[in-house]
Formats: C-alpha cells, structure tokens, sequence
C-alpha cells in the first residue's frame, strides 16, 4: 500500500523551532521528487518547498526562505522539514506529497503530486 | 493571494455539467502543465487532473480539464452528490520559482 505518513506536529512558542518528517512506504522513494504544502484549516492549499529525487535541487516559498530546511534520507525513505523562527503564520496543516512522474533534472509534464500524507498540524502560539 | 485565480465557490444540480475556472499568467499557466486537485472536508488533496487534461486511474472520465493560454477549467458532468468538494489548480511558476496554487473552489451540489 502506498503511504505517506508525517509526523513531528505539535504546539511552538513563536521564535522556536520543531521539526517535521515523511515516512515513505509501497513507493520506490529515491524516485520521486517529494513537496510540502501547507493549509491553513478552513483556507487555501499553499505550497512550502520541493526536494528533487537525489536532493541536489531544492526550492522554498518566498514566505519560508531562510527559516525551512528540506531534506531527505533515501536509505531510510524519509523527508524532513526543519522549522526554524515560526511564526505565528506559519500555523497550519503540513502535508508532504511526492510526484513520480518526474525525469531527470525537471518536473516538467509530470504527473502531478499523486500520493499524500494525511497531514501534521503544526500550532505556534504564545 | 494566491498565484493563481479561482472563483470561491460554484454549484450545480444532480446531472448538471459545472465548470470551474483557473486563470494564471505567462509564468505559470502560460507556460507549463496545469494540474487539479480534489480536497474532501478533513481530509488530504487527492490528483484528479495532470498535464492540464489527463486522469489518474481511477478518476471517472465525468472530470476532464483544458487548458488555453493562461486560463485552464475543470468540467464535471454528471454532477453528483459525492463530488462536493473543493478543487484546487495549480502549476508551477517561473518567476517564483515555485508551486503555484489556486485560493480553491468550494463545490455545492444543491
């Protein structure tokens, strides 16, 4: 069965730090080209960063950049996200999502984020 | 605000075709593949559309999506109960260097 579980969620002071993870499993991991995305409960799906397969190409949201850390760990099928200075914005669901359907160095005419994890909530609050 | 545009909500009856609409630019739209996902209250967005008109297996072929220039849309015929949802498109931005995604369009089947 293919899954995606996160997990690493919790409540943070603003200014701290928590660390999130994505256990890969039924999905050759090292293939794919892994996301996270956000969602506020009650609004819109933001996108927060992409790792390719081997993890030589990283991208952040601008709303992100310099406090996140994506990385991953192919031998033991697991993603990350370092959280560090949240903010209080940065209250929401954390979802990581792979996209198989990559090849090479680009993602272009991929097939789109196709497997999901069920989400972790990350709360900063005072 | 969201890279890309969407109207907040949209209806139909039972049996009714719904469109739903995603404009973009020449960043996003404009230039790459549109894809579209379906979000159930409390649960994960699932891929219903890639490559601006491709279904996953298992999709029903009542979802179809297209594409022109920097505008995309989503059609459901058949309208069901079951597809109240909300629907987001996305693609990736040049100029951010990023994932773009509509603000979503929450579905009511009347």
């Amino acid at each position: 069965e293919v899954q995606l579980v996160e997990s690493g969620g919790g409540l943070v002071h603003p200014g701290g730090s928590l660390s999130l993870s994505c256990a890969a499993s039924g999905i050759t991991f090292s293939n794919y080209w892994m996301h996270w995305v956000r969602q506020i409960p009650g609004e819109g799906l933001e996108w927060v960063s992409r790792i390719n397969s081997d993890g030589s190409k990283i991208n952040y949201a601008d709303s992100v950049k310099g406090r996140f850390t994506i990385s991953r760990d192919n031998a033991n099928n697991l993603l990350h996200l370092q959280m560090n200075s949240l903010r209080v914005e940065d209250t929401a669901v954390y979802y990581c999502a792979g996209d198989g359907g990559c090849s090479g160095s680009s993602c272009y005419g991929s097939s789109g984020l196709d497997v999901w994890g069920q989400g972790t909530t990350v709360t900063v609050a005072s | 605000q969201s890279v890309l545009t969407q109207p907040p909500s949209a209806s139909g009856t039972p049996g009714q075709r719904v469109t739903i609409s995603c404009s973009g630019s020449s960043s996003n739209i404009g230039k790459t593949y549109l894809y579209w996902y379906q979000q159930f209250p409390g649960t994960a967005p699932k891929l219903l559309i890639f490559r601006n008109n491709q279904r996953p297996s298992g999709v029903p072929d009542r979802f179809s999506g297209s594409k022109s220039g920097t505008s995309a849309s989503l059609a459901i015929s058949g309208l069901r109960s079951e597809d109240e949802a909300a629907y987001y498109c996305a693609a990736w931005d040049d100029n951010l260097d990023g994932l773009g995604f509509g603000g979503g369009t929450k579905l009511t089947v009347l």
